[in-house]
């Protein structure tokens, strides 16, 4: 059974940089297609694609938010940190990370809970 | 840059069956999969389609997905109270650089 979980700060200051981490079971994200994303949805909206890290260590970035984000794994961990700089308050939103489907980009089969990250000074 | 374009709301009655719409203004659904996803209030989202029209493991068949050009359509047959949540489609660019998600598309149940 596959079960993810994000963790990191929920109150965050403009300008400041964001941490998240994302602790995995149930897999491998040395198995060989394997990837996995984040995903932010801001209060009421809608869903936006933020990144996403292979097995193979190869990355993904939203072209809006490319320069601000990075995304890293730790295999021994079994951790995907994402990294956010020079945070405003309209990245306010509830973060997901989540379990590729092998071959698919845009599909996404296990999800964890989600973390609440205001941007507030 | 493409966009997703989903109806903002659709309503059906219980055990009807209602259909959402995903168009795109550019070539990306032509050219690659579909996925939809449901997300009930104050939940993550769930993977019902990925594929076009593949179901996960444990999706009741009252849910299918399909495609044609650059739109794509989610069905839900036999509606029940339960399935009020919004829904969304996604792809991804043709470079495989960018994922990303329709508006979403607010299901009730009357």
């Amino acid at each position: 059974q596959i079960t993810l979980k994000e963790s990191g700060p929920t109150l965050v200051k403009p300008t400041q940089t964001l941490t998240l981490t994302c602790t995995f079971s149930g897999f491998s994200l040395t198995t060989s297609g394997v990837g996995m994303g984040w995903i932010r949805q801001p209060p009421g909206k809608a869903l936006e694609w933020l990144a996403l890290i292979y097995w193979d260590d190869d990355k993904r970035y939203s072209p809006s938010l490319k320069s601000r984000l990075t995304i890293t794994k730790d295999t021994s961990k079994n951790q995907v940190v994402l990294t956010m700089t020079n945070l405003d308050p309209v990245d306010t939103a509830t973060y997901y990370c989540a379990h590729g489907v092998m071959g698919s980009p845009d599909a996404f089969d296990v999800w964890g809970p989600g973390t609440m990250v205001t941007v507030s000074s | 840059q493409s966009v997703l374009t989903q109806p903002p709301s659709v309503s059906a009655a219980p055990g009807q069956k209602v259909t959402i719409s995903c168009s795109e203004n550019s070539s990306n659904i032509g050219n690659n999969y579909v996925s939809w996803y449901q997300q009930l209030p104050g939940t993550a989202p769930k993977l019902l389609i990925y594929d076009n029209n593949k179901r996960p493991s444990g999706i009741p068949d009252r849910f299918s997905g399909s495609k044609s050009g650059t739109s794509a359509t989610l069905g839900i047959t036999g509606l029940q109270t339960g399935d009020e949540a919004d829904y969304y489609c996604g792809t991804w660019d043709s470079s495989l650089t960018d994922v990303f998600f329709g508006g979403g598309t607010r299901l009730t149940v009357l």
